[in-house]
């Protein structure tokens, strides 16, 4: 059974700073890896999918990476805005299409 | 384009009261899903369907809850009877194909039981 994990629950940094949010999965059979940003009281949007075969995605200020050998993702923000402040979900899809999620890092982006 | 839709936004119901949730996929999309989310926790799986067939549906509590999805468009998730622990935001989604291609999340439902 798939299990995802990310430490830590919040975190909080001062605006402008370069930041890292890890996620770490049990079983690395995935399908591909997903994150997704969920801002208070919202539905998911979708961030960044990598695929098994890749080991990068890059959208604007946003990169992610997937290490599957070692169970492994990072979501790297450059430059945070406080506009960053969210919810940082990542999800590994197994064979099934299921979806499995973390619970999830609170960033908040001190002005 | 629309993404994926979901209404009601909020429905706030007694227990033991009936309750539906209504989910309009992005169009073209085959896949659809049922998401439960809990307070300070990621999203659970209740129910994904491949077109019109459940090929998934073991997370779903089905002495209480159903989904149905006619026509292999809309998707409808029904509670009945609602009870206090139900309260949770319902999230759709929908994906191309399966494996390999992007999630896209609905806004979600929030459900109160009182």
């Amino acid at each position: 059974k798939q299990e995802v994990t990310q430490i830590p629950a919040a975190l909080s940094v001062p605006e402008g700073e370069n930041l890292v949010l890890n996620c770490s999965f049990t079983d690395s059979a995935i399908y591909n890896l997903q994150w997704f940003r969920q801002d208070p009281g919202k539905g998911l949007t979708s961030l960044l999918l990598i695929q098994s075969s890749q080991r990068e995605q890059t959208s604007g200020r946003l990169n992610a990476s997937l290490d599957k050998s070692s169970g492994r993702s990072t979501l790297y923000i450059a430059a945070s805005q406080p506009g960053d402040s969210a919810t940082y979900l990542c999800a590994g899809t197994g064979a099934n299409s299921k979806l499995t999620f973390g619970k999830g890092i609170t960033l908040s982006v001190r002005p | 384009e629309a993404g994926v839709v979901q209404s009601p936004r909020y429905k706030i119901i007694e227990k033991k009261q009936p309750v539906a949730f209504w989910c309009n996929p992005i169009s073209g999309h085959n896949t659809l899903y049922w998401y439960l989310q809990n307070l300070g926790q990621g999203p659970e799986l209740l129910i994904r369907y491949e077109n019109e067939e459940a090929v998934d549906d073991s997370q779903l509590p089905k002495d209480r809850f159903s989904a149905e999805r006619l026509k292999g468009v809309d998707s409808t998730l029904k509670i009945q009877p609602a009870e206090l622990g139900d309260s949770a935001v319902y999230l759709c989604a929908s994906s191309y194909g399966n494996t390999n291609t992007e999630a896209f999340f609905g806004q979600g439902t929030r459900l109160t039981v009182v």
